[in-house]
C-alpha cells in the first residue's frame, strides 16, 4: 500500500517550454502532497506543500509563478515549471501522506521526475 | 522544524549490523522521528517512524532514549543492497503545519562484500 506514481520520470525540453509533472497517490487519498527539488549529491529541498481545494503554500525563496502547483483531487497534484531555464534542470519529488484522523502517517515518496532544460 | 545532525558516511561489511545515531536537541513535544532511504535517481523510500521508546519493523529498529533528542536507526545484517543515502527527520504529526519535513544532509552508507 501507500504508492505514490510520478509521471513523467524523466523530460528533456528546450528552454522556454513549461513542463508539467504529475504525482499521483495510488491507494489512499493525501489532502496535502510536497514537491521537492533535488540538485546532484545534495539533499532534498522542500519547495511548496500542495493542498487540495487551496492554494498551495511556497517555502521562501521559491517563486510562486515560476513553480504552479495545482491540487485539483485527493489523489492528484501537479506542479509545473513554467518557462523552464537550463537553472530549473533538476529531480524533482513529490510526496504525500494518507489521510487519517488518528495515526500519524508518514510521508510517502514518488520516484522522482529528472528535468533536463536544454 | 527542528534540526537534525548525522554522519555524512558510514562503512560497513555485508552481514554486520550498522547503527546510525541522529541528534535532535531542539525536537518539539509534538514531533516524530522518521528515518528514510534513498537510492541514486529514486524518491525517498519510508523506513521507520517513532515517537519514543523503540520501534521495530520487518526491515529495522529505531530506539529512541526517554530526552528524545537522539535517535539511532539500526539494520540488522545490512548486505550490499543496503547501500544508500539515509535521512532522519524530525517534523510534526500531519495536524500541525501539514506535518512537513525538511531534510538534512543524510548518511551515505556504503556496504562492502
Amino acid at each position: 500500500g501507500a504508492v505514490v506514481s510520478q509521471h513523467p520520470s524523466w523530460v528533456i525540453c528546450k528552454s522556454g517550454t513549461s513542463v508539467k509533472i504529475e504525482c499521483r497517490s495510488l491507494d489512499f487519498q493525501a489532502t496535502t502532497m510536497f514537491w521537492y527539488r533535488q540538485f546532484p549529491k545534495q539533499s532534498l529541498m522542500l519547495m511548496a506543500t500542495s493542498n487540495e481545494g487551496s492554494k498551495a503554500t511556497y517555502e521562501q525563496g521559491v517563486e510562486k509563478d515560476k513553480f504552479l502547483i495545482n491540487h485539483a483531487s485527493l489523489t492528484l497534484s501537479t506542479l509545473t515549471v513554467t518557462s523552464a531555464h537550463p537553472e530549473d534542470s533538476s529531480f524533482y519529488i513529490c510526496s504525500a501522506r494518507e489521510d487519517h484522523e488518528t495515526s500519524n502517517q508518514p510521508q510517502h515518496f514518488g520516484d522522482g521526475t529528472r528535468l533536463s532544460i536544454l | 522544524l527542528a534540526k537534525t545532525t548525522q554522519p555524512i558516511s558510514m562503512d560497513s561489511y555485508e552481514g554486520q549490523e550498522v547503527n546510525i545515531t541522529c541528534s535532535h536537541n531542539n525536537i518539539a513535544t509534538n514531533d516524530y522521528i522518521t528515518w528514510y532511504q534513498q537510492f541514486p535517481s529514486q524518491g525517498p523510500r519510508f523506513i521507520i517512524q517513532g515517537y519514543k521508546t523503540k520501534v521495530t519493523n520487518e526491515v529495522a529498529s529505531l530506539f529512541i532514549p526517554a530526552d528524545r533528542k537522539s535517535s539511532t536507526l539500526s539494520l540488522p545484517r545490512v548486505s550490499l543492497s543496503d547501500t544508500a543515502v539515509y535521512y532522519c527527520l524530525v517534523g510534526p504529526r500531519a495536524t500541525d503545519s501539514w506535518g512537513k519535513l525538511q531534510f538534512g544532509a543524510g548518511t551515505q552508507v556504503v556496504v562492502t562484500p
